[in-house]
């Protein structure tokens, strides 16, 4: 079974602060990896995706992703009280066109 | 342009009865997968349809089937329901099919319960 561990948190971060999500996975073979936003009663939206070793950036969010360690990272910088909600870290399967999701972890940013 | 889009929203049933739940992809999207959400096991991959085939299946009984159409809407049907089955049922139509890069964009859900 191919797994994707997150923290469950919350995660509770005051406004203008960093906030750091991590997420490993098992399938030493994946090569796509996402990040969804889901809020309350919601269904997940995507912020970002990653498909090589490093950084990238979109606007206040980075991923970040160590296929060596087998782990992705999203940052959110200048938290804002609208960030809160539960990030859910996404892992495409290598061969097939399925996603394996964590649990996500919830996010509280407070003003 | 059109999101994905599911019908119906909310939808209550008993223990036996059976469902049936539509998704209409984003234009152009010929993948379409569902997922079925829960507060103790979070998203769990159901199958993926594509070009009316089914190309992909989750860990799911029989109980859960789908089918998609030529036009690429697809729906999924639970049979003899059990309230184990609660849950919200999240359809994702993708455009890149390979195993290369590809986004699941998600429609709003239709939330199912089993009484």
């Amino acid at each position: 079974q191919k797994e994707v561990e997150q923290n469950s948190g919350p995660l509770s971060v005051p406004e203008g602060a960093i906030a750091s999500l991590n997420c490993t996975y098992s399938d030493r073979g994946s090569q796509s990896f996402f990040w969804y936003r889901q809020y309350s009663g919601k269904s997940p939206e995507l912020i970002m995706f990653i498909y090589s070793n490093g950084d990238k950036e979109d606007g206040r969010f980075t991923a970040q992703l160590n296929k060596a360690s087998q782990y992705v990272s999203l940052l959110i910088r200048d938290s804002q009280p609208s960030d809160s909600a539960t990030y859910l870290c996404a892992v495409k399967d290598a061969d097939f066109n399925k996603f394996y999701f964590g649990s996500g972890t919830k996010l509280n940013v407070k003003p | 342009k059109a999101g994905v889009t599911q019908t119906p929203r909310y939808l209550i049933k008993t223990r036996g009865q059976q469902v049936t739940l539509s998704c209409s992809p984003i234009s152009g999207h010929r993948s379409v997968s569902w997922y079925q959400q829960t507060p103790g096991q979070g998203l769990q991959f159901l199958f993926e349809y594509f070009s009316e085939t089914q190309r992909n299946k989750g860990n799911f009984p029989g109980r859960f089937s789908g089918r998609q159409f030529s036009n690429s809407r697809s729906e999924m049907n639970v049979s003899t329901l059990e309230l184990g089955d609660s849950a919200l049922y999240l359809c994702a139509s993708s455009f890149n099919t390979g195993a290369g890069a590809n986004v699941l964009t998600f429609g709003a859900g239709s939330r199912l319960t089993v009484l």
